[in-house]
């Protein structure tokens, strides 16, 4: 299985709502991300995972939480969202290795928000 | 600062070749990837490069010189679903799950 998987594809909520993003990988990979992608710009980092511990948070409003339950699991819990967060949200995960340069990120499908 | 720079669009005919050019200016340097998305669609590994040299896979290979900050990915016999932004990025070297990513390549291949 050399999968990540994103659920739900497709997501529009209100402001007020309250929503997860589900992302599952069984390639035993110990590094999970999440990336914002905006129409014709590069992926943004947002969060990165290792060993189910936060080890890197760029500055990313409160409104967006992550959460990694177990090493094949990460969610993502939205509240309170703006209609700029918009985006594609991106899934990636990478083995853990000693040599951290020899890590490639692979990336799930994605899901498309939208925020009213 | 840290800059990644790629042409912003090509276009190319079906067949033919096609070479897409990154330069870099990053503080350090650990390695740089090539990655594909078609729209509407999540990044896809192309390749990796972190020593000089020409890496090939398939109809696909990428270079690296590290002393010139420059890669190029080839794309060979194009077909039409090779039409795609094609991203470059290169691991930060201070924090090695980060990558500086560029703008993406919008490659047209055309009939």
């Amino acid at each position: 299985d050399t999968e990540v998987t994103q659920t739900p594809k497709h997501l529009v909520m209100g402001m007020t709502n309250k929503k997860s993003l589900k992302c599952e990988q069984h390639m035993g990979h110990r590094a999970m991300y999440w990336y914002k992608q905006k129409a014709k710009k590069p992926p943004e980092l947002m969060f990165v995972y290792s060993y189910e511990k936060l080890s890197i948070n760029e500055s990313v409003p409160s409104r967006f939480s992550p959460e990694c339950p177990n090493s094949s699991l990460l969610n993502l819990h939205l509240h309170a969202l703006q209609p700029e967060d918009s985006a594609l949200y991106l899934c990636a995960s990478s083995q853990v290795l000693a040599a951290k340069y020899q890590e490639t990120q692979y990336f799930g499908p994605g899901t498309r928000l939208l925020v009213l | 600062g840290q800059n990644i720079d790629q042409p912003t669009e090509m276009t190319a005919t079906e067949g033919a070749i096609v070479q897409i050019n990154c330069t870099y200016q990053t503080s350090g340097f650990n390695g740089l990837f090539w990655y594909q998305q078609h729209a509407g669609e999540a990044p896809t590994f192309l390749s990796y490069n972190v020593l000089d040299g020409l890496e090939e896979k398939g109809r696909f290979s990428s270079f690296l010189s590290r002393s010139k900050g420059y890669s190029y990915l080839l794309l060979k016999e194009l077909q039409m679903k090779d039409s795609a932004s094609y991203l470059c990025a290169v691991r930060d070297a201070g924090n090695n799950r980060k990558l500086i990513w560029g703008l993406g390549t919008s490659l047209a291949v055309n009939p």
